[in-house]
């Protein structure tokens, strides 16, 4: 399977401990972005990446969360001191930048499902 | 009150119906369109991209963006069991140098047979 991976798939913790999940984009995708999706609602933008770059943060980013990608490749985002509203679908998504003005199209992972006791 | 409004639903139609899932969006900036099918406990999958105002078509997806009145859609024909799903539209603006996604709620759909 050459999609956009994520792991773990699910993940319980109890609130106040540190979580960290990885993403492992498309081999050729230079965009990496992270979203999150709470029940009956649509994603919401996390942060995005360009190579190793973070070029932007939501302010839904508070600073219990941290997100990197070493060398342009995989991508972890932490939490800590997990709180029960964290409790949601943490989705990652790759893309290729385009050679032409416009967009790009992003293709998501699975997710990772959080759950904050 | 949100960039991008979306129905939720649930919508139930039988087999064979002709679907029409629908936003409407306030932010003027926005240049690109997109609708992303979700089955439950998956990620988003995109299904149709257009840009500006207009209408594109592949096979039983038709998206349909107005840009006059900020409305856009999306038509299924002939509508299966296995288009039950999640709809969610999704838009960025113009002059962004990447594709921060800006998502409806999403629509629950369910096509009974």
């Amino acid at each position: 399977d050459t999609g956009v991976s994520q792991n773990p798939r699910h993940k319980i913790t109890k609130r106040g401990q540190n979580v960290t999940f990885r993403c492992d984009p498309i081999s050729e995708h230079n965009r990496l972005y992270w979203y999150r999706q709470t029940l009956g609602q649509g994603p919401e933008f996390l942060t995005y990446f360009q190579n190793e770059a973070q070029l932007e943060k939501s302010r839904l980013l508070s600073d219990r969360f941290s997100a990197e990608r070493p060398k342009g490749s995989f991508s972890t985002l932490e939490i800590q001191r997990t709180e029960q509203g964290d409790s949601a679908m943490y989705l990652c998504a790759s893309s290729l930048a385009p050679r032409l003005a416009g967009s790009d199209t992003q293709y998501f992972g699975p997710g990772t499902r959080l759950t904050v006791l | 009150q949100k960039e991008v409004e979306q129905d939720p639903g649930p919508l139930s139609v039988p087999e064979g119906a002709i679907v029409s899932l629908n936003c409407t969006y306030s932010n003027s900036a926005f240049q690109y369109f997109m609708w992303y099918r979700q089955y439950s406990r998956k990620g988003p999958e995109l299904l149709m991209y257009t840009y500006s105002s207009g209408n594109k078509e592949d096979g039983r997806f038709t998206a349909q963006v107005d840009k006059s009145s900020k409305y856009i859609s999306l038509f299924i024909r002939d509508s299966q069991p296995s288009d039950s799903a999640t709809y969610l539209c999704a838009m960025i603006p113009g002059g962004t140098s990447y594709g921060k996604l800006t998502f409806g709620q999403g629509t629950i759909l369910t096509v009974h047979p």
